[in-house]
């Protein structure tokens, strides 16, 4: 079964440009998840969805970034416009939500340059 | 708000001795995990830590929690050079959210 797919992996972009990135989580995951990951440091959760909803979006950007989840299957995070302090790895995880165990599955991430 | 906190933060290890690392959180929680991440990779799950007194282990690896020190360890038995990578502990808080700690980086030597 295929795991949680991330595009693209690698994205170098100049400031004030914007950029989207795409998530596909695990099949019949309902629970979506958007991190960012700074060097040398822990992910910090961005966004957290629930099928289509964004239960938890507390600690998003909201004046640059903006997310969706279409049909509460793929998601695309987006920034506009990109500033120097958004290089970053994007990571998505998805997980089936419920139960005690709750594990999240990270995709491969996207390492986002700003320059 | 929770804190997780993990050290030490680098360690290098050599090949054949055993090691213990730390994770310690701020506030109660019901759930610990342990991720794997190599370089340029994503987060790979280890272990989720559900109750107080839980152990688990696999491989070289055994992970276990103490809710009530609110401190989890995961110690290495005879370490191998497939072990390097960066060791990060996570936290369910409010609303089962994560809160990860900054990452041990393990590196084995001969």
């Amino acid at each position: 079964e295929a795991g949680v797919v991330q595009s693209p992996r690698y994205k170098i972009i100049e400031k004030k440009q914007p950029v989207a990135f795409w998530c596909n989580p695990i099949s019949g995951h309902n629970t979506l998840y958007w991190y960012r990951q700074n060097l040398g440091q822990g992910p910090e959760l961005l966004i957290r969805y629930e099928n289509e909803e964004a239960v938890d979006d507390s600690q998003l950007p909201k004046d640059r970034f903006s997310a969706e989840r279409l049909k509460g299957v793929d998601s695309t995070l987006k920034i506009q416009p990109a500033e120097l302090g958004d290089s970053a790895v994007y990571l998505c995880a998805s997980s089936q939500g419920g139960g005690s165990k709750n594990i999240q599955y990270f995709g491969a991430g996207t390492r986002l340059s700003v320059l | 708000e929770l804190k997780v906190e993990q050290n030490p933060l680098f360690l290098s290890m050599q090949e054949g001795k055993n090691y213990t690392i730390y994770c310690n959180y701020s506030t109660t929680s019901d759930r610990l995990y342990w991720y794997r991440q190599d370089p340029g990779k994503s987060l790979e799950s280890l272990f989720v830590l559900l109750s107080n007194g839980a152990v688990k282990q696999e491989g070289r690896l055994m992970a276990s929690l103490d809710t009530k020190a609110r401190l989890s360890t995961l110690h290495i038995t005879a370490a191998v050079h497939d072990l390097s990578a960066t060791y990060f502990c996570a936290v369910a808080g409010a609303n089962s959210k994560l809160t990860f700690g900054k990452g041990i980086t393990l590196s084995v030597r001969p």
